[in-house]
């Protein structure tokens, strides 16, 4: 198994552009998450979602969408770009039972920023 | 809204002495535990876990953590660090219904 991969690794954006960031696991999770981390500030919930086409609104969800029309998909979009949405990105998943219950697997992030 | 703390932002250790990071959260239901570890320039890894039983948890690399309820705390010890323990550390209970919240976290650094 891969795990949770997300791409692009590192992007650039300018003041006003979108983008969108990928995340996909292959572990068949019905629960998946984005978080954004900052420096000394741990990371914060944007999004999450129990399962396809159910997503809900974490702690910092304003200036971002997402989308969940698979089990394995779970993208992060951003309509406007702004200075304020440099961060680095994380995509995490976990089942919803067995012995790994409420245990969130990680992607290897996307530094994202925003000039 | 669940909440956690972890008292120390930077520990600075020499390689071989102990470690004990504090970690207060505030929920008082039942409650999973989670320590997460992020080494330099990578993903966050699983490093102990807590949800029922012995108080006492052992997890990776020669890490524990103790569930004390009555204080509501899950502080992280290490008998003997590393230099390649260097990292930072999360804290992070589980908010039933929605996600791990975490810590902002503590910077370990080693030397050696």
């Amino acid at each position: 198994n891969a795990g949770v991969t997300q791409t692009p690794k590192f992007r650039i954006l300018k003041i006003g552009q979108s983008m969108t960031l990928q995340c996909t696991q292959d572990m068949n999770h019905n629960y998946m998450y984005w978080y954004r981390q900052d420096p000394g500030m741990g990371l914060k919930l944007i999004y999450y979602s129990v399962g396809a086409g159910i997503t809900d609104k974490g702690e910092v969800p304003n200036g971002y969408n997402v989308s969940r029309s698979t089990t394995e998909d779970f993208p992060l979009r951003l309509e406007l770009a702004a200075p304020s949405q440099t961060s680095v990105y994380f995509c995490a998943s976990r089942p919803s039972g067995g012995v790994s219950y409420n245990e969130q697997f990680f992607g290897p992030g996307t530094r994202l920023t925003v000039l | 809204a669940q909440s956690v703390s972890q008292h120390n932002h930077h520990v600075i250790l020499s390689e071989a002495a102990s470690l004990e990071l504090g970690c207060n959260y505030s929920y008082g239901g039942t409650v999973n535990l989670f320590w997460y570890v992020q080494y330099p320039g990578q993903h966050l890894q699983l490093l102990l876990k807590y949800f029922s039983g012995d108080p006492l948890v052992k997890g990776i690399k020669g890490f524990e953590a103790e569930f004390i309820k009555s204080k509501f705390s899950f502080n992280l010890r290490k008998p003997s660090v590393q230099w390649s323990d260097t990292a930072e550390y999360f804290c992070a209970p589980y908010q039933a219904g929605t996600a791990l919240i975490f810590g902002k976290g503590t910077t370990l650094s080693v030397s050696s």
